[in-house]
């Protein structure tokens, strides 16, 4: 399977505790992007990377979250001390930047589920 | 700031009959539009996109929609829903100065009758 794929697709933990979720995008990729999704809502962007460059973070990335992408393929989401309200589903996508097709060549991965209770 | 609208939290239809679902943006220069598809425990998939070319665009499965400039408006239409139709849907812009960072509505999920 040549598509986005994510690690955990479904995780539970205890409020408090630390979370870590893993991204592989499509391999010739070089951005990344991580949204959340909150039921009932549209995804909302968090952060991006352009290789292993982190260039731009939502508001919405509090200081207990922490994104890396150390070379550039894979990335790591982590969340510290996890809150009830950190329940959603966080999506990953990739894209080729200067592609032809612009955002036609973005693509999502299945996500992860996080519960937090 | 760019963002889209979308007026219907849920559509009903009936198998067979004509699916409208409605979305109007708001930007300040030409947007890059979208509508992407939600089915459960499946990932996020792109139906079609809209970038200042043809205003009635046609994407996968038979759906389509149409630019309006003037009503600021994206609706996606499809003439004879299926079953399988049956999913969240996403109207989407992109953000300006990054065309692959987007910008969803709180999306419309569609519900098939047999």
């Amino acid at each position: 399977d040549t598509g986005v794929s994510q690690n955990p697709r479904h995780k539970i933990t205890k409020r408090g505790q630390n979370v870590t979720f893993r991204c592989d995008p499509i391999s010739e990729h070089n951005r990344l992007y991580w949204y959340r999704q909150t039921l009932g809502q549209g995804p909302e962007f968090l952060t991006y990377f352009q290789n292993e460059a982190q260039l731009e973070k939502s508001r919405l990335l509090s200081d207990r979250f922490s994104a890396e992408r150390p070379k550039g393929s894979f990335s790591t989401l982590e969340i510290q001390r996890t809150e009830q309200g950190d329940s959603a589903m966080y999506l990953c996508a990739s894209s080729l930047a200067g592609g032809l097709a612009g955002a036609m060549s973005t693509f999502f991965g299945p996500g992860t589920r996080l519960t937090v209770l | 700031a760019q963002s889209v609208t979308q007026l219907d939290s849920h559509v009903s239809v009936s198998e067979g009959t004509p699916v409208l679902l409605r979305c109007n943006y708001s930007s300040s220069y030409s947007p890059s539009l979208f509508w992407y598809v939600q089915h459960p425990n499946k990932g996020l998939q792109l139906l079609l996109k809209y970038t200042s070319a043809a205003t009635l665009v046609k994407g996968i499965n038979g759906f389509e929609a149409e630019f309006k400039k003037s009503e600021t408006s994206f609706h996606l239409t499809k003439p004879s829903a299926h079953m399988s139709d049956a999913a969240e849907y996403f109207c989407v812009v992109s953000d300006r100065r990054n065309t692959d960072k987007l910008i969803f509505g709180t999306g419309t999920r569609l519900q098939v009758f047999p």
